[in-house]
């Protein structure tokens, strides 16, 4: 069984672009989280999605951030207009029941 | 808003020595998590704690979980270097978001270096 996927690993846009984070879950997983660890921080939580739902958003930045779990496919998390501050790792974590949770590599986006 | 404060956030060990990393948190939660980081890859679970009173060890590593002091520590018997790392504790909110949402609140970290 394949662990968390995220794609791309490494992640490198110019300001004023846009960025797009992909995260596979576990096989059978249908709960995702995101969190973003700045750089010499802990993780913090930004979204919680299910299936086509997202349930928890209370993390997110207002502007700029988006998060999908579509039916088909990878969860995506979405940055418009991305600026240095945004720099930082992103992770996903899988569960099957929402609670211990998976976590996968890992994108490290820096934003120049 | 629950908290969760690790202490020390660093610590520099000589090999064969113990220690303990301390980690509270302010509110009620249903699981304590001790995750470990290796620079630049992802996070490792290492023990989820689930009620008071619980006692966990693997290798080098004890961790234990004390609910009416809301106090987890991460113990160390004997370091060697390989234990050099982040060690990361996590509390769920499910207390407060209820439902089936776990999201992690993470303490700072602690960045252990083991010397020779």
């Amino acid at each position: 069984n394949a662990g968390v996927m995220q794609n791309p690993r490494h992640l490198v846009r110019r300001r004023g672009q846009e960025a797009r984070l992909r995260c596979s879950p576990m096989k059978g997983h249908s709960h995702v989280y995101w969190y973003r660890q700045l750089p010499e921080e802990g993780l913090k939580f930004m979204v919680y999605l299910q299936k086509e739902n997202i349930i928890d958003e209370s993390g997110m930045p207002k502007e700029r951030f988006s998060a999908e779990f579509p039916k088909e496919g990878p969860s995506i998390l979405r940055i418009q207009q991305v600026v240095r501050g945004d720099s930082a790792a992103y992770f996903c974590a899988s569960s099957p029941w929402g609670g211990e949770q998976f976590f996968g590599p890992g994108t490290r986006l820096t934003v120049l | 808003e629950l908290k969760v404060e690790q202490n020390p956030l660093f610590l520099s060990m000589q090999e064969g020595k113990n220690y303990t990393i301390y980690c509270n948190y302010s509110t009620t939660s249903d699981r304590l998590y001790w995750y470990r980081q290796d620079p630049g890859k992802s996070l490792e679970s290492l023990f989820v704690l689930l009620s008071n009173g619980a006692v966990k060890q693997e290798g080098r590593l004890m961790a234990s979980l004390d609910t009416k002091a809301r106090l987890s520590t991460l113990h160390i018997t004997a370091a060697v270097h390989d234990l050099s790392a982040t060690y990361f504790c996590a509390v769920d909110d499910r207390g407060n978001s209820g439902g089936s949402n776990y999201k992690l609140t993470f303490g700072k970290g602690t960045l252990l270096t083991v010397n020779p």
